[in-house]
């Protein structure tokens, strides 16, 4: 069974510029949840996604969102990059959003 | 205001002794907590878990312990062997459906 991807695994932007991440889900699971982690913060939740309908929101600025296609699959956009997003953002994914959750590998962004 | 805390950012320990990772949590509506561990480039992978009904949980060479009173759990690793070597975090969460708040990790060396 393959596990979470995530497109793609590197980024490099420039501030002011946008971006738009990627999460392919395990097959069948339809909760989708985004976290970011920076140096020393751990991973904050970014907001979860469950058949098409964002469930939960974290507490991120409105330049962070989201949404959800009918076969799961994500992607998270993050409008007027600021150096301060530059994080390795990572998805999750379980059958209705259960605790606990499989993550992807991560997509690691770099605004310069 | 952080709701989970790892108050140790780094652990080492030698290869077959034990390694004890602590977490703090403040949320008196946590009542699922969950280890994940971390390699470099890879997304965290679910560990162990423990509901607030048991205070002791058990896999393999990993046991965590919960003392609801102290609001504090620990993951206890038995014996330590190198490719543990890793960064763990601790989440907790309110199972009714509210996303998992994480810890900032402790990143564990074990030294052959």
């Amino acid at each position: 069974k393959a596990g979470v991807t995530q497109t793609p695994r590197y980024l490099i932007k420039t501030r002011g510029q946008q971006v738009t991440l990627s999460c392919s889900p395990i097959s069948g699971h339809r909760s989708v949840s985004w976290y970011q982690q920076t140096p020393g913060q751990g991973l904050q939740f970014l907001f979860e996604y469950f058949s098409e309908t964002q469930r939960n929101k974290g507490n991120f600025p409105g330049r962070f969102s989201g949404r959800q296609f009918s076969n799961s699959r994500s992607e998270m956009n993050v409008s007027t990059l600021e150096l301060g997003d530059s994080a390795l953002y990572l998805c999750a994914s379980s059958f209705s959003g259960e605790t606990e959750q499989y993550f992807g590998p991560g997509t690691r962004l770099t605004v310069t | 205001d952080q709701q989970v805390k790892q108050n140790s950012p780094s652990l080492s320990v030698q290869e077959g002794r034990i390694s004890i990772l602590n977490c703090d949590y403040t949320n008196s509506m946590f009542d699922y907590f969950l280890w994940y561990k971390k390699y470099p480039a890879e997304g965290p992978t679910f560990l162990i878990s423990i509901s607030s009904i048991k205070d002791k949980n058990e896999d393999g060479r990993f046991t965590v312990f919960l003392n609801k009173s102290a609001k504090h759990l620990s993951l206890h690793i038995v014996p330590s062997q190198p490719g543990d070597s890793a960064v763990y975090f601790c989440a907790g969460t309110d199972s009714g459906n509210t996303p998992l708040v994480f810890g900032k990790g402790t990143r564990l060396s074990v030294i052959a």
